[in-house]
């Protein structure tokens, strides 16, 4: 299966960016990544995802290397709210159609006031 | 619309006592998924099913069976519970036909349970 590789955790400061990286070197050309935060008590939150092209809603950006090897989840402007553990996951096609995405440990982010 | 309920929140069992996680989404979304997630390993796939009557296997599947008789509806069953299937449980839904290939998955609140 394809892994993807993140950091335990990270610390940023409120009103700030944050960058989370994620590896994915064993990506194949039709994988998409996905990235869920999860915050504590509850299930996973779906966050953004993109194949090639960089991605932006209301909520952040994804920025893809050019050779998918990497990328990035960019929070523009952090508030305490989003202080989660955020998941980089490939999509991983299965027989009979379906999909599984496959979780990692994820990165703790915490956010100082 | 609740989106995807899970029942119970919490339940403490006895080695070998058997029960039913319920899911139940209402948001008519074909693919459904069961997830363990224990500490410091992420969520793990136990079963997951494309359609009503369908069901597959995930990464986890030993000690647990799964039914979707209903489309809305997603059971996971402990036939003898096990210590080791302690965990917290959630179950997930999306959209998983034609254009909506890449929607994204839904969550349950999760259900934490203790066997001892």
């Amino acid at each position: 299966d394809a892994k993807t590789t993140q950091p335990n955790s990270m610390e940023s400061n409120e009103e700030e960016p944050v960058h989370l990286p994620c590896n994915h070197s064993t990506i194949s050309g039709t994988d998409y990544i996905h990235w869920y935060r999860q915050l504590p008590s509850q299930g996973p939150e779906y966050v953004i995802h993109g194949l090639t092209s960089n991605v932006n809603n209301r909520m952040a950006s994804l920025a893809i290397a050019e050779d998918r090897k990497s990328s990035t989840l960019i929070l523009h402007r952090a508030t305490l709210r989003d202080a989660a553990v955020y998941y980089c996951i490939l999509r991983v096609p299965q027989p009979q159609g379906a999909q599984k995405l496959v979780f990692g440990q994820g990165t703790r982010l915490t956010i100082n006031p | 619309n609740a989106g995807v309920t899970q029942t119970p929140k919490f339940r403490v069992l006895k080695t070998g006592q058997s029960m039913t996680l319920l899911c139940a989404q209402d948001m008519n979304h074909e693919y459904m998924y069961w997830y363990r997630q224990d500490p410091g390993m992420g969520l793990r796939l136990i079963h997951y099913s494309v359609g009503e009557g369908t069901t597959a296997k995930g990464e986890v599947p030993d000690g647990y069976n799964v039914s979707r008789l209903k489309k809305q509806n997603f059971l996971l069953g402990l036939e003898s519970a096990a210590p080791s299937q302690t965990s917290v449980y959630f179950c997930a839904s999306r959209i998983g036909t034609g254009p909506f290939y890449n929607s994204p998955l839904h969550f349950g609140n999760g259900t934490r349970l203790t066997v001892t």
